[in-house]
C-alpha cells in the first residue's frame, strides 16, 4: 500500500520561499509510470493543481504558479519536493502531495494527508 | 485556459439520486476524474476515467461523460455521502496542466 506524507514548516514569511517534501513509502519513486504532484487548498475553498514531476525527471506546471515553482524529486531518499518563491498570504493552504499513473489523463489514486502552511510576519 | 463549471451544491433526501455535474468545453473527449472530500480529510478517488470505480467505492458511485458535461451519480444516497465532489481533468492545450472544478457540497437532508 503506498503512502504519501508531506512535512515541511508550517509558518513562512511573506517574500519567502515555501519548502514542503512529500515522502512515499511503500514503493519505490522511480519504479513503474508515475506523476508526482503538489495540490493545494486554501480554506474553505477548492483545490488547485501546482505541478507534477514525472518519474523520469521532466516537469509541468499550473501556468499561473509557473514563474514561482520548481518540483524536484530525491530518489535516494524516495522523496519529491515544492518550492514556492516570494510567497504572500494568498499561498496559505494545505498542500497535498499526490500520485497519479503515467497513463494519459490519469486520476490522482493516492494523497498525503495533507499540511497546513500559513504565510504569516 | 479550461474551466471545469460546478454547482456549488447539491441537496437530495436518504434513499434518493443525487447527480453533480462538471461542465467544460467538450469534456467528453477528456478523461474525468471524481473526488469525494469530508471535512478534515484528504480528496479520496470515487470514479476514474469517466465511470470507473476505484475497489472499495461502493457500487452506487457512477460517472458517465458525453458532450459539455460530466456527471457523478450517487444512488440511494446515505448520510455518510455527505461531502464536497470534485471533479478533474487533465489539459493537454496547457502544458498538461491539472485542472479540477470548483467543487459540489453534497448535503443530505
Amino acid at each position: 500500500q503506498v503512502q504519501l506524507q508531506e512535512s515541511g514548516p508550517g509558518l513562512v514569511k511573506p517574500s519567502q520561499t515555501l519548502s514542503l517534501t512529500c515522502t512515499v513509502s511503500g514503493g519505490s519513486i522511480s519504479s513503474g509510470s508515475y506523476y508526482w504532484s503538489w495540490i493545494r487548498q486554501p480554506a474553505g475553498k477548492g483545490l488547485e493543481w501546482i505541478g507534477r514531476i514525472y518519474t523520469s525527471g521532466s516537469t509541468n506546471y499550473n501556468p499561473s504558479l509557473k514563474s514561482r515553482v520548481t518540483i524536484s524529486v530525491d530518489t535516494s531518499k524516495n522523496q519529491f519536493s515544492l518550492k514556492l518563491s516570494s510567497v504572500t498570504a494568498a499561498d496559505t493552504a494545505v498542500y497535498y502531495c499526490a500520485r497519479a499513473g503515467g497513463g494519459s489523463g490519469s486520476s490522482f489514486d493516492y494523497w498525503g494527508q495533507g499540511t497546513l502552511v500559513t504565510v504569516s510576519s | 485556459s479550461y474551466v471545469l463549471t460546478q454547482p456549488p451544491s447539491v441537496s437530495v433526501a436518504p434513499g434518493k439520486t443525487a447527480r453533480i455535474t462538471c461542465g467544460g468545453n467538450n469534456i467528453g473527449s477528456k478523461s474525468v476524474h471524481w473526488y469525494q472530500q469530508k471535512p478534515g480529510q484528504a480528496p479520496v478517488l470515487v470514479i476514474y476515467y469517466d465511470s470507473d470505480r476505484p475497489s472499495g467505492i461502493p457500487e452506487r458511485f457512477s460517472g458517465s461523460n458525453s458532450g459539455n458535461t460530466a456527471t457523478l451519480t450517487i444512488s440511494r444516497v446515505e448520510a455518510g455521502d455527505e461531502a464536497d465532489y470534485y471533479c478533474q481533468v487533465w489539459d493537454s492545450s496547457s502544458d498538461h496542466r491539472g485542472v479540477f472544478g470548483g467543487g459540489t457540497k453534497l448535503t443530505v437532508l
